[in-house]
């Protein structure tokens, strides 16, 4: 049972945007600190897509953004495209574990 | 830009010592602040993050795993290493090493492309 709850998968067809929650508590997100999200193609390495407030690495789209608010964070995808067909993760602190703590992952399938 | 290479043997006998390199390429291991990671993945499963360490002080591990893991550094080789104690099949993941910024509250990236490690007799 991971610290951070992600839904295990989430659809959507070309062109629409989805949204993939990733829910905390009070010793994570809920603390205030930052949510990192990563891409993981399949049979690939994870990928990182978005750190700090907001901010996405060289040569990630701005179709991925994420927004935070209490224990929860979401990682929002505009125009899905089918190369986006991917797992995704959350990852955040956690300072009653003291440690770097990942959600489940979810699953996206582009219809 | 940098890159991290995993290596190591993929089947560990049960209670023996998992031993993994990362090498890195494209940059300096002991320039700037990072902290060399490593991050396990159990088949089909998530992420676990096992720990990490900087060149000029002592490694930091997870709390869940720190009784059985060593992680060092060899600045002269460019390479960090992973030392996994009385694994058992629990213990079979894809093993990733990772850059990592800002540790333990930060993120990880680049990763290296991952080595599949089994335990079995």
């Amino acid at each position: 049972q991971s610290v951070l709850t992600q839904p295990p998968s989430v659809s959507g067809a070309p062109g629409q945007r989805v949204t993939i929650s990733c829910t905390g508590s009070s010793s994570n997100i809920g603390a205030g600190y930052d949510v990192y999200w990563y891409q993981q193609l399949p049979g690939t390495a994870p990928k990182l897509l978005i750190y700090g407030d907001n901010n996405r690495p060289s040569g990630v789209p701005d179709r991925f953004s994420d927004s935070k608010s209490g224990t929860s964070a979401s990682l929002a995808i505009a125009g899905l495209q089918a190369e986006d067909e991917a797992d995704y993760y959350c990852q955040s602190y956690d300072n009653i574990l003291i440690d770097s703590v990942f959600g489940g992952g979810t699953k996206l399938t582009v219809l | 830009q940098v890159q991290l290479q995993e290596s190591g043997p993929g089947l560990v006998k049960p209670s023996q010592t998992l031993s993994l390199t990362c090498t890195v390429s494209g940059g300096s291991i002991s320039s700037g602040g990072y902290y060399w990671s490593w991050i396990r993945q159990h088949p089909g499963k998530g992420l676990e993050w096992i720990g990490f360490i900087h060149y000029s002080e002592n490694p930091y591990y997870s709390p869940s795993l720190r009784s059985r893991v060593t992680i060092s550094v060899d600045t002269s080789k460019n390479q960090f290493s992973l030392k996994l104690s009385s694994v058992t099949a629990a213990d079979t993941a894809i093993y990733y090493c990772a850059r990592g910024y800002q540790l333990p509250k930060g993120w990880f990236d680049p990763w290296g492309q991952g080595t599949l490690v089994t335990v079995s007799s």
